[in-house]
């Protein structure tokens, strides 16, 4: 089945704790993007990339990283989470012929 | 900058017909496209307009005007199963870089 896995789907941790959100998708897409949702402002693009190693900034990358080691992997990495960074994250993908995204189940993380 | 307006809810009686406004302003446009979410679960596409004019599929039509920075999601025979958030989004230059508006929650009654 074609999809987008993310791991963990929910998580609770404290400021300051590093932790990785792992994406994967099995569709052989060149194309993926890692967004954040808050209620009232929708979704933002925090990173995305363009196949491996090409990797760039979407329009709230401040507090996260990314890596494209592999097509098939897309993980956001938190260096040192704060409270402000509680909220619901989806990982998609897209073939680089296409314009369909295809979602992730999403995480939802809460940092207190 | 960017800046995509939706209204932020919507309420519809089930077999009518609602039309969802987004108004954008941005740079490099590439596309404008339309997400249905429900509730709890991820967006999934709907729609992708680049050249004027209205695009049909099924009891959906999406509709876009370049020149105007507007585009609508036309939903006809609503059942309460079209009761989701309806996000408008547009893609800058060709890669991989969308943005989002904040999106437009519809309820269906009965």
């Amino acid at each position: 089945e074609a999809q987008v896995t993310q791991n963990p789907r929910y998580l609770i941790t404290v400021t300051g704790k590093k932790l990785t959100v792992t994406c994967s998708q099995n569709m052989n897409h060149e194309y993926m993007s890692w967004y954040r949702q808050d209620p009232g402002l929708g979704l933002r693009q925090i990173y995305y990339s363009m196949n491996v190693e090409v990797t760039d900034k979407g329009d709230v990358p401040e507090g996260y990283k990314v890596s494209r080691k592999e097509k098939r992997n897309f993980p956001l990495i938190l260096e040192s989470p704060s409270p402000n960074q509680t909220s619901l994250y989806f990982c998609a993908s897209r073939d680089s012929m296409d314009y369909e995204q295809y979602f992730g189940p999403g995480t939802r993380l809460t940092v207190t | 900058g960017q800046n995509i307006d939706q209204p932020t809810e919507m309420t519809a009686t089930e077999g009518a017909i609602v039309q969802i406004n987004c108004t954008y302003q941005t740079s490099g446009f590439n596309g404008l496209f339309w997400y249905q979410q429900h509730a709890g679960e991820a967006p999934t596409f709907l729609s992708y307009n680049v050249l004027d004019g209205l695009e049909e599929k099924g009891r959906f039509s999406s509709f876009l005007s370049r020149s105007k920075g507007y585009s609508y999601l036309l939903l006809k025979e609503l059942q309460m199963k079209d009761s989701a958030s309806y996000l408008c989004a547009v893609r800058e230059g060709y890669g991989q870089n969308f943005v989002f508006g904040p999106g437009t929650r519809l309820s269906v009654l009965p």
